[in-house]
């Protein structure tokens, strides 16, 4: 059984800070990680996708990848309010055409 | 259309009655998922088509639960002699190919009373 695991939180952070986001993965096959936001009662949002080893930088955003450890990680740069959602990592690959999803990391940024 | 597109946006239905769920992925997109996301949960797989190849319906909950696509068109969820347990928001998201991203619609968001 494929699983994804992320920490659920809360993950407070203040106004202008780092916020880290970190999920495992089960399967070392997988080959294809995605990140997405979700605020309460929306649908999610892909907001970054990693393929290979090392960073990936998108504005705030990075992506981390870590294959060898089986570990994808998101820092947003300059939290802001407007980030406060829920995150949602996902691996897909394997063997597997199906992304499977963790239970996503509540994230607050707080004035 | 510029993203994916579902309809009913909400459904409220009684105990029992069959309700169909529509999904209209991003045009030239082949892969097709539905998800199931209870209030406060995460995201359960559901079923998966690529192109026209045999879905993977290896996630629905039971055989009340069918999904039918036709080739890399329209998608629909049908679920019959719906049970309060149903209740929840159903997503679907579509890729251009398989381990590509992902983008979803903006869900239906189903009551059974």
């Amino acid at each position: 059984q494929k699983e994804v695991e992320q920490n659920s939180g809360p993950l407070s952070v203040p106004e202008g800070a780092i916020a880290s986001l970190n999920c495992t993965y089960s399967d070392r096959g997988s080959q294809s990680f995605f990140w997405y936001r979700q605020y309460s009662g929306k649908s999610p949002e892909l907001i970054m996708f990693i393929y290979s080893n090392g960073d990936k930088e998108d504005g705030r955003f990075t992506a981390q990848l870590n294959k060898a450890s089986q570990y994808v990680s998101l820092l947003i740069r300059d939290s802001q309010p407007s980030d406060s959602a829920t995150y949602l990592c996902a691996a897909t690959g394997g063997g597997s055409y199906i992304p499977t999803f963790g239970r996503g990391t509540s994230l607050i940024v707080h004035p | 259309g510029a993203g994916v597109s579902q309809s009913p946006s909400n459904k409220v239905t009684e105990k029992g009655k069959d309700v169909e769920l529509r999904c209209d992925p991003i045009s030239g997109h082949t892969a097709l998922y539905w998800y199931r996301q209870r209030l406060g949960q995460g995201l359960e797989f559901l079923i998966y088509f690529q192109g026209n190849s045999a879905p993977d319906k290896s996630g629905l909950p039971s055989d009340r639960f069918s999904a039918e696509r036709t080739g890399e068109s329209v998608s629909t969820l049908t679920i019959q002699r719906t049970q309060q347990e149903d209740s929840a928001v159903y997503l679907c998201a579509s890729s251009l190919e398989s381990f590509a991203e992902a983008f979803f619609g903006q869900g239906t968001r189903l009551t059974v009373v």
